[in-house]
């Protein structure tokens, strides 16, 4: 069974500019959850979504963004990037938002210059 | 809102002795993970616990959960290099109206011969 995959890998852009990171959850998983980690502030939620819906948003500014398609494949993105925005995104899915796992993709690595 | 505390944040420790790495949260929990990320990696899946008393082990790792106490402890017996990583505590807690995952700051283990 493939794993959460996450696309791209790698990302450099610079200031101001905008973003989208995608994530495909493992087959017959509906919920995505993304979350940002950076030296300073650790690991921190920025959304779930179940459904096409999301269920919760963390403490993030309205430049993150994010969606869930039918086929619970979900994408984020980043409007007016910031220095501050430079880090690890990572993807999480399970079954169901009830689920005991979370298993978590490789992650984006986002460098804004 | 919902606080988890790692300690310690860093440890070393000498190839083959015991240590135990702690994580205290701040209101009732439905599930408390615990997490390995080597460096540049996405997070591993370690344990999942999920009621008070709750005691899991896999090799060299043995992870329990007190409710009560809103403690986790992540013990560490005969450690040896490869268990060199950060380890994350995170705890879920929608059903308290909390975002899921919040995690703590981490402990970086590093296993020195």
């Amino acid at each position: 069974k493939a794993g959460v995959t996450q696309t791209p890998r790698y990302l450099i852009k610079t200031r101001g500019q905008q973003v989208t990171l995608s994530c495909s959850p493992i087959s017959g998983h509906r919920s995505v959850s993304w979350y940002q980690q950076t030296p300073g502030q650790g690991l921190q939620f920025l959304f779930e979504y179940f459904s096409e819906t999301q269920r919760n948003k963390g403490n993030f500014p309205g430049r993150f963004s994010g969606r869930q398609f039918s086929n619970s494949r979900s994408e984020m993105n980043v409007s007016t990037l910031e220095l501050g925005d430079s880090a690890l995104y990572l993807c999480a899915s399970s079954f169901s938002r009830t689920s005991n796992e979370q298993f978590f993709g490789p992650g984006t690595r986002l460098t804004v210059l | 809102e919902l606080k988890v505390e790692q300690n310690p944040l860093f440890l070393s420790m000498q190839e083959g002795k015991n240590y135990t790495i702690y994580c205290n949260y701040s209101t009732t929990s439905d599930r408390l993970y615990w997490y390995r990320q080597d460096p540049g990696k996405s997070l591993e899946s370690l344990f999942v616990l999920l009621s008070n008393g709750a005691v899991k082990q896999e090799g060299r790792l043995m992870a329990s959960l007190d409710t009560k106490a809103r403690l986790s402890t992540l013990h560490i017996t005969a450690a040896v290099h490869d268990l060199s990583a950060t380890y994350f505590c995170a705890v879920d807690s929608r059903n308290s109206g909390n975002t899921p995952l919040v995690f703590g700051k981490g402990t970086r283990l590093s296993v020195i011969a």
